[in-house]
């Protein structure tokens, strides 16, 4: 069974420290992963995506990694802002059926507090 | 424009009404998706269109009926829903729907959701 598990669920750090959240994945065949950050009650939007030959990836102050060996990502926001205050998804993707559609397993969520 | 629309952004009903919520994009796309998000757990799908014909059907019970007039229109409409209905419910879109030699997966745009409320 498809799985995606992510931790902490979730995280107060202090305005301007850096953190660092955790995706573990039981996924396969494995396609990308993608990183999301919603603010409640908003839609999600989309901070970085993978591939199985991709390591790293930056978008601004966040970073995420891949280890497809391990089968582990990560998502590290630096000099963090009040405005870093959200959930973040990890998304894994597969390719599924005959037709290669693709089906997406979502985590659970890190749920981010940043504090003055 | 890399946005996907949706509207209304507050719906509140009772259990015998019947509504319609509605999702619009303008990038091309080809695939669009209705997903379901209670408080504090990740999104559900619902639903997924591909070149505007009815792909996936996640068991949805036939109180929500997806409708897709074309290539840039999603609609959903709602009729009996039940209080446990009560939810985020959020419009998304990709180039398309299939993983290929060419692409491992395209990106999927969300919309700011609608707040529907079940009485």
């Amino acid at each position: 069974k498809n799985q995606v598990e992510q931790s902490p669920q979730s995280l107060i750090i202090l305005e301007g420290k850096n953190c660092t959240l955790q995706c573990n994945y039981t996924v396969s065949p494995f396609s990308n992963l993608r990183w999301y950050k919603q603010d409640t009650g908003r839609g999600p939007v989309s901070l970085t995506i993978m591939t199985f030959s991709e390591n790293t990836k930056s978008n601004g102050r966040y970073t995420a990694t891949l280890d497809a060996d391990t089968k582990q990502s990560s998502l590290h926001i630096t000099a963090s802002q009040l405005s870093d205050s959200a959930s973040y998804i990890c998304v894994v993707s597969a390719k599924a059926g005959s037709f290669g559609n693709e089906k997406l397993t979502f985590g659970t969520g890190t749920r981010l507090t940043i504090i003055p | 424009d890399t946005e996907v629309t949706q509207t209304p952004k507050h719906l509140v009903m009772g259990m015998t009404n019947k509504k319609s919520l509605k999702c619009e994009q303008h990038m091309g796309h080809r695939a669009m998706y209705w997903y379901k998000q209670k408080a504090k757990k990740p999104p559900e799908l619902m639903f997924v269109y591909s070149y505007e014909k009815l792909s996936i059907n996640e068991s949805v019970p036939s109180r929500f009926s997806p409708e897709c007039p074309n290539s840039s229109l999603l609609n959903l409409h709602l009729h009996a829903l039940q209080p446990e209905d009560s939810a985020l419910y959020l419009c998304a879109s990709s180039q398309v729907f299939q993983i290929t030699s060419a692409s491992l997966g395209y990106e999927q745009y969300f919309g700011p959701g609608t707040r529907l409320t079940v009485t």
